[in-house]
């Protein structure tokens, strides 16, 4: 079964400084790769996907990923970050099952706290 | 367009009681997928409909039940509620299945 881990629990930082949220997942085959973001009493907010293709994804809000098959890895980053960016952050990878369902199984998130 | 919505937004129960929560896709969105989000945890995944057929349903006991509506919409039921079941109930819609999910902004269930 895929997996997803976020190495990190929690990230402060400070405002304006750069962040990277890290992300390894495990899989075998093909691969589809996303992150979220959640607002406090919010739902999920797509940030951005790697479905093929380039490996440097870019998404919402300034944020950025990298897909990296050797390291399976897929880091967030962001160059300067704002205090509108504290939320908790969760990677997920796609997982299909028989029938053709997907679904997406998440990591634990990260919680980013910038401060300012 | 407006995205996925749910109702309630909040909901109280008490042990032993059953729970209806209900979801409207992105229009055009024909798979409905609901995911369970305890507290500090990342979604767990519950259940995926496409074109009203269960697709696929994670490892939640049979006291999880949904549906979907010819409009797409869905309902998520619990029967026997458990304190364990307090949690945020995330409703999420794709275009089809196996595409991009879109979460609305969740139902959130207390257990008394």
């Amino acid at each position: 079964a895929q997996s997803v881990t976020q190495l990190d629990s929690q990230v402060p930082v400070f405002e304006e400084a750069p962040v990277e949220l890290r992300c390894n997942y495990s899989s075998s085959v093909s691969v589809y790769l996303f992150w979220y973001v959640q607002y406090p009493n919010q739902g999920l907010q797509l940030l951005l996907k790697y479905l093929s293709g380039s490996t440097l994804v870019k998404g919402i809000n300034g944020f950025e990923a990298e897909f990296n098959k050797s390291q399976t890895s897929f880091h967030l980053r962001k160059p300067s970050v704002h205090i509108s960016d504290t939320a908790e952050y969760f990677c997920a990878v796609r997982d299909s099952g028989r029938g053709g369902y997907n679904k997406l199984i998440f990591g634990a998130g990260t919680r980013l706290a910038v401060h300012p | 367009d407006a995205g996925v919505t749910q109702s309630p937004t909040h909901l109280i129960k008490t042990r032993g009681q059953h729970v209806t929560l209900r979801c409207s896709p992105i229009s055009g969105h024909k798979s409905v997928s609901w995911y369970q989000q305890v507290l500090g945890q990342g979604p767990q995944f519950i259940f995926q409909y496409y074109e009203k057929e269960e697709r696929g349903r994670g490892n939640f006991p049979d006291r999880f039940s949904a549906r979907q509506f010819p409009n797409y919409s869905s309902e998520l039921n619990v029967n026997a509620l458990l304190l364990g079941d307090s949690a945020l109930y995330l409703c999420a819609s794709s275009r089809l299945a196996e595409e991009t999910q879109y979460f609305g902004p969740g139902t959130r269930l207390l257990v008394l």
